[in-house]
């Protein structure tokens, strides 16, 4: 099984519709991270979380939220989706301190149209 | 401002040629520096890191990247590429007073030719 398991990895909704991605890690992290893939523009980071009590907004955090419910899970919603929002999502984890790699799940496909 | 700069979105190579992909960062202090490569439909995974020390680092699967301050630079090698070799690579950055967050290039696109 994955480490950083990512549910749906494909979702096709409509403009308007709430929307939840959710991510789950066996790693033991504390933190987690959700990124947003598009072509050309490489990985943008959207919300972060150091621990439960502890999350904060990235580059692109207008139109999401997110919630973290326990240690080992993180979610990302879209209250109500756009066409713009269509993307590949990445949920990560990292250990705490300096430089430390971060894991990645194997991705959220949206598509919203 | 960008932080990460990757010359080239796509990079054609034959198999068995060098693989040289560039990186460059905008910073005064040193960052600490990450190469991740996405093969199709999956995650990133990473290939090799900087902190601190050595400025020569060895990854997986042959790569190997030079930390150059006065450049600025992280370019990623690979002295013979192969066919397993084509996915997406992708430069990063973690700066200073930036806890911990993890800042990429826009990402080149390698693709192996026989």
């Amino acid at each position: 099984d994955a480490d950083v398991t990512q549910t749906p990895r494909n979702r096709i909704t409509k403009t308007g519709k709430r929307i939840m991605l959710e991510c789950s890690q066996t790693k033991g992290h504390d933190r987690m991270y959700w990124y947003r893939q598009d072509p050309g523009l490489g990985l943008r980071l959207i919300y972060y979380s150091f621990d439960v009590k502890d999350i904060n907004k990235g580059e692109i955090s207008d139109g999401y939220s997110v919630s973290r419910q326990a240690q080992a899970k993180f979610s990302l919603s879209l209250e109500s989706a756009i066409p713009n929002q269509t993307a590949l999502y990445f949920c990560a984890t990292s250990e705490p301190g300096e430089g430390r790699e971060l894991f990645f799940g194997e991705g959220s496909r949206l598509t919203v149209l | 401002a960008q932080s990460v700069t990757q010359l080239g979105s796509h990079v054609s190579v034959s198999e068995g040629a060098l693989v040289l992909l560039r990186c460059n960062y905008s910073s005064s202090v040193p960052p600490y520096l990450f190469w991740y490569v996405q093969y199709p439909n999956q995650g990133l995974q990473l290939l090799l890191k900087y902190t601190t020390g050595a400025t020569l680092v060895k990854g997986i699967n042959g790569f190997e990247a030079e930390f150059k301050k006065s450049e600025t630079s992280f370019h990623l090698t690979k002295p013979s590429a192969h066919m397993s070799d084509a996915a997406e690579y992708f430069c990063a950055v973690i700066l200073t007073d930036s806890w911990g967050k993890l800042q990429f290039g826009a990402g080149t696109q390698v693709v192996v030719t026989p």
